[in-house]
């Protein structure tokens, strides 16, 4: 199973660039990094996804060593409302028994 | 335009009781899910459908069961609710089984007195 590892919380500022890490060091060929955001009370919401090198759409960019041992999200010039708790995850489409979230990073962003 | 409701938000009930919670996705996605989120924040898959067709059980007890009546629902039925069933229930689908994006629906408070 590939198990993920993230920092339990993380500070920052507003306008800065935050930059959250996932060990991932049991990623399989097949398996994609995905990464979700959870505000309190809300369901998951998905960020950003990638297989290896780098990703980026409007609102984060992911990237993804060649040993794909780990993953980056990378969350530029951050605001107040980017306070949630990020999830990466790892997966494969044929192995849906093996989706396991982390236990997530809870961002908290100070004006 | 909800994409993926669910029913009740809120659940208190005793010890024993049998209860569903209702889910319901317009996106036309394939595959649904069920998620268990404990206090401590983990989540976790129970569930999911794809199709009509169960391909996901995890470990859970088999108090827990998941009823598709069509594509576009997944119920989940809880027989004999304990105190541990205590948690925030989340349903979501995704249109490429479980590579591709999940939409989550707003989580059911299931409170177990």
């Amino acid at each position: 199973l590939a198990k993920t590892t993230q920092p339990i919380s993380m500070d920052s500022y507003e306008g800065q660039e935050v930059n959250i890490t996932c060990s991932h060091n049991n990623i399989a060929t097949n398996d994609y990094i995905t990464w979700y955001q959870q505000f309190p009370s809300q369901g998951p919401r998905f960020i950003i996804q990638g297989y290896k090198t780098k990703v980026t759409n409007e609102v984060a960019s992911l990237f993804i060593p060649a040993d794909r041992k780990s993953s980056t999200l990378s969350l530029p010039r951050v605001s107040l409302s980017d306070t949630a708790v990020y999830y990466c995850l790892v997966g494969e489409d044929s192995s849906a028994s093996k989706i396991i979230f982390g236990s997530g990073t809870r961002l908290s962003i100070r004006p | 335009d909800t994409a993926v409701s669910q029913t009740p938000k809120y659940l208190v009930t005793q010890m024993g009781n049998d209860k569903s919670i209702k889910c319901e996705q317009n996106l036309g996605h394939d595959t649904m899910y069920w998620y268990k989120q404990d206090s401590k924040k983990f989540l976790k898959i129970m569930f999911s459908y794809n199709n009509k067709e169960l391909i996901i059980n995890e470990t859970v007890p088999n108090r827990f069961s998941p009823k598709s009546p069509d594509k576009a629902h997944l119920n989940l039925h809880i027989n004999s609710l304990e105190l541990g069933d205590s948690a925030v229930y989340f349903c979501a689908s995704s249109r490429d089984g479980t590579r591709g994006e999940q939409y989550f629906g707003p989580g059911t408070r299931l409170t177990v007195t």
